[in-house]
């Protein structure tokens, strides 16, 4: 079963709005989550880490106020983009890594959220 | 700056066909992920290469690291249509364990 999910899988917007994107990890708790966005046939590009109890790491180029980060509880994240634009569309996607000595899971990997593809208008 | 790159970015390959995907990186890394993606998916870990000369497989693919040349190869044995994805490897950014970066990816097409 799922390890990651992701609500929603997808959401259209109309360009101006907000759109909240939750990431949850299901069978671990992560203290550190990361947001990754995918254009289309492109590769993932790290946007952000997500820090439990804390304020997210951005990555150079990433617009903290435009993608707001909350990591708000140890098993979810939601990342927030504030006024989209349709160059904002794109395939989110989140991921965590179990805590050393997690039974059951490999704690070496990056487990990634089934993704959310974010259509502006 | 970290840099990983893959080749061949797209890959064509008939059935039963054997083949080889390279990814280098550009500084020292502890660790190197393949995932494969399918089309509209999100990512499926296929290996973790966690020291130099390592090599693990999975059915028909087998990947390897050699920490000094900095590649990994992801080789494909007698290749099926189940295979066709796009495949990526990541490195950990020498500096901030967890924080992947990405290779350009290989589009794999396995046609009868």
């Amino acid at each position: 079963g799922a390890v990651v999910s992701q609500h929603p899988s997808r959401v259209i917007c109309k360009s101006g709005t907000s759109v909240k994107i939750e990431c949850r990890s299901l069978d671990f708790q992560a203290t550190t989550m990361f947001w990754y966005r995918q254009f289309p046939k492109k590769s993932l590009m790290l946007m952000a880490t997500s820090n439990e109890g804390s304020k997210a790491t951005y990555e150079q180029g990433v617009e903290k106020d435009k993608f707001l980060i909350n990591h708000a509880s140890l098993t979810l994240s939601t990342l927030t983009v504030t006024s989209a634009h349709p160059e904002d569309s794109s395939f989110y996607i989140c991921s965590a890594r179990p805590p050393p000595g997690t039974s059951g899971y490999l704690t070496d990997t990056q487990y990634f959220g089934p993704g959310t593809r974010l259509t502006v208008l | 700056e970290l840099k990983v790159e893959q080749n061949p970015l797209f890959l064509s390959m008939q059935e039963g066909k054997n083949y080889t995907i390279y990814c280098n990186y550009s500084t020292t890394s502890d660790r190197l992920y393949w995932y494969r993606q399918d089309p509209g998916k999100s990512l499926e870990s296929l290996f973790v290469l966690l020291s130099n000369g390592a090599v693990k497989q999975e059915g028909r693919l087998m990947a390897s690291l050699d920490t000094k040349a900095r590649l990994s190869t992801l080789h494909i044995t007698a290749a099926v249509h189940d295979l066709s994805a796009t495949y990526f490897c990541a490195v950990d950014r020498t500096s901030d364990t967890d924080k992947l970066i990405f290779g350009t990816g290989t589009r794999l097409q396995v046609f009868p």
